[in-house]
């Protein structure tokens, strides 16, 4: 079945230093991808997404894209700030799960002054 | 403004108790979805539903039963709480179609069942 995998965390990163975080995925057909984030004490919100091989979603100076050949959709912003500390899950959407997101175990991330 | 509202942000009941979850959208979407989320596993999904009345058992249904009699309300009912049952409960939604359409989450339920 569908699958998603994730660098675990804790990550903890200097304000302006640069992330990655690792997804990769394995699933039949043409999924959907997705990252969503957690903020301490709320629900889930889109962060960004992509519906096809090379798209590139991106949003808040977040970028991640779409790479059918690696099976990947690693997350990438060039200069985190303390305000994006905060759960980030990995997820894909298809048809073979009535669209329902197949999400990743999640990576906390840490972002001090 | 899309919103998706849960009927408690905190919960805590005893075991055997029936325990229900309350989930409501204002968006007019077919789809609705009810999550789990535990500290290392991420999110898993319990039930959804395609549209009124009609049910699919996601990857955790055992110990919960859901109701949709209305579009825009979906409920997961504990019939007998158990301990291993605390958890973070998120409910979402989302509109019919392809798979690129996303999911609008709530803010979760906390349910504790000492």
């Amino acid at each position: 079945g569908d699958s998603v995998t994730q660098m675990e965390g804790p990550v903890t990163l200097s304000e302006e230093a640069c992330l990655t975080i690792n997804c990769t995925y394995t699933a039949t057909g043409y999924p959907s991808l997705f990252w969503y984030v957690q903020y301490p004490g709320e629900g889930l919100q889109l962060l960004l997404k992509a519906t096809k091989a090379d798209d590139k979603g991106s949003n808040k100076g977040f970028e991640a894209t779409y790479r059918k050949e690696t099976t990947s959709f690693h997350l990438e912003k060039g200069s985190v700030q303390v305000s994006d500390s905060a759960v980030y899950f990995c997820a894909l959407a298809s048809s073979n799960s009535g669209y329902a997101l197949n999400f990743g175990k999640g990576t906390s991330l840490l972002v001090t002054p | 403004d899309v919103k998706v509202t849960q009927s408690s942000r905190y919960l805590v009941k005893r075991t055997g108790e029936k325990v229900f979850l309350e989930c409501v959208q204002d968006m007019d979407h077919e789809n609705m979805f009810w999550y789990r989320q535990d500290p290392g596993l991420g999110l898993r999904l319990i039930y959804f539903s395609y549209d009124v009345k009609m049910k699919e058992k996601g990857d955790i249904p055992e110990g919960y039963s859901v109701s949709r009699e209305k579009k825009e309300r979906f409920s997961l009912i504990l019939e007998s709480a158990s301990t291993n049952q605390t958890s973070m409960y998120l409910c979402a939604s989302r509109a019919a179609g392809a798979s690129g359409y996303e999911q609008f989450f709530g803010p979760g339920t906390r349910l504790t069942v000492l």
